[in-house]
């Protein structure tokens, strides 16, 4: 199975400052169609994750523009250009590329 | 607009079994990969099962291999998971979650808890 590492997992933050995760695979996530399936989640307390980005750097809808995600091959990065309350929870990611999926251990973001 | 219900957790004892169901509206069912995520107390996400949309291709991990059945009823819109031989450690929120390679939509999630 492909090792989804995440780092930092324990991320203080101050509100309007920026934060970034980093998501590292043990394979290239290039999937046999040129796609690479890298997505990111965001789980707040008591609740189900969701997602916010896919294959790498498309944004759901709804998601605010200061959650952006970048990378390729196997190192990946989540950057909140300025973190606001609403921000705080578990970020992971999630590859889709090779079965079975596989998450990161998940980043705990907090103010 | 995706919604997806789960239902039938609850407290289980060791060997016992349970049934959960996911209940999807608002896209075509049928058409869609679905797969059941389970998360333990306090703990990250673990992928227990993935369905093809006419329910004849099934995979399970080998943590649930053998005891977890996953089926669909695609006239009733409906995901299943048939839970047996339940273990400790399967104690988790089960979610049902769309998608084959980028997990779009997820339920609210039912907790079953495994204990004597």
């Amino acid at each position: 199975d492909v090792v989804m590492t995440q780092s930092p997992l324990s991320l203080p933050v101050t509100l309007g400052q920026p934060a970034s995760i980093s998501c590292r695979s043990s394979q290239s996530l290039v999937y046999g169609d040129g796609k690479t399936y890298l997505n990111w989640y965001h789980q707040r307390p008591g609740q189900s994750p969701r997602r916010l980005i896919y294959k790498v750097s498309n944004r759901d809808s709804g998601v605010p523009d200061r959650f952006s995600g970048s990378g390729s091959g196997t190192d990946f990065t989540l950057k909140i250009s300025r973190v606001e309350a609403e921000d705080v929870g578990v970020y992971y990611c999630m590859q889709g590329s090779h079965w079975p999926w596989t998450f990161g251990q998940g980043t705990k973001v907090e103010i | 607009e995706v919604q997806l219900l789960e239902s039938g957790g609850g407290l289980v004892q060791p060997g016992g079994s349970l049934r959960l169901s996911c209940a999807a509206s608002g896209f075509s069912f049928s058409n869609y990969v679905m797969n059941w995520v389970r998360q333990a107390p306090g703990k990250g996400l673990e992928w227990v099962s993935v369905i093809s949309g006419s329910g004849a291709s099934i995979a399970y991990p080998d943590s649930v291999k053998g005891r977890f059945i996953s089926y669909r009823d695609n006239s009733k819109n409906t995901l299943y998971l048939q839970m047996n031989s339940l273990r400790v450690e399967d104690t988790a929120s089960y979610y049902c979650v769309r998608g084959d390679q980028t997990g779009d939509s997820w339920g609210q999630g039912t907790l079953v808890t495994v204990s004597s």
